[in-house]
């Protein structure tokens, strides 16, 4: 089976740089993704990592070691707007394409 | 693009009540997914169809829900009775099988068991 953990809040100050980890336990899978949800709304996709390594997407990366075990998503120049729940999700190699997903980090940025 | 239209937003109806809740896909995906969202438990995936198939309905919690996809525009997720522990939000998502993780998310459904 498959388990994320991420931390459930983080805390960071406008303009600065925030890092959101994920932990993993699964057996084998094919990448690990990012998505993001505000208050009220749906999750909306971020990022997508199949290899290790890091991706850029403007502000936001997102890293893999699968070595590791581990993922992180990287925020930078945080902007108010950014305040919103942060999930990590893993697709198994049970050649299905159902995601996993972790609990969620609430992430508040204040002024 | 209209994204993934689910319907009805908000719903609120008493315990042992039928709930049926509808999801119209993206045109031209072909994975649809329900899932269900509360702060105690999180995001938890109910059930997937890729071509109009159930693949996978482990996440279904009993047999008061059901799921079905006659057509590759349109879902549904029924629950029948309803009971209060099944108020969360409902979401329906849906991508492409070649798409691999990315899936689009519908506005969600607000379902409220008094």
């Amino acid at each position: 089976g498959q388990s994320l953990e991420q931390p459930s809040e983080v805390t960071a100050v406008e303009g600065a740089i925030v890092q959101i980890n994920c932990t993993y336990q699964t057996s084998g899978f094919y990448g690990l993704s990012w998505y993001q949800q505000h208050d009220g709304g749906a999750p909306t996709f971020l990022s997508y990592n199949g290899l290790d390594g890091l991706e850029e997407t403007g502000r936001f990366s997102s890293f893999l070691s699968r070595s590791d075990s581990y993922g992180y998503l990287l925020l930078q120049e945080l902007q108010m707007k950014d305040s919103a729940s942060y999930f990590c999700a893993v697709r198994g190699m049970d050649s299905s394409y159902k995601l996993i997903f972790g609990s969620g980090t609430r992430l508040l940025v204040r002024p | 693009d209209a994204g993934v239209i689910q319907s009805p937003r908000h719903e609120v109806t008493e315990m042992g009540q039928e709930v049926t809740l509808r999801c119209k896909p993206i045109s031209g995906h072909n994975s649809l997914f329900w899932y269900r969202q509360t702060m105690m438990r999180g995001l938890e995936l109910l059930i997937y169809f890729n071509n109009n198939v159930p693949i996978d309905d482990s996440g279904m919690p009993e047999d008061r829900f059901s799921a079905k996809m006659p057509n590759a525009s349109f879902s549904t997720l029924k629950i029948q009775p309803s009971e209060p522990r099944d108020s969360a939000v409902y979401f329906c998502a849906s991508g492409t099988s070649g798409g691999g993780d990315t899936q689009y998310f519908g506005p969600g459904t607000r379902l409220t068991v008094l």
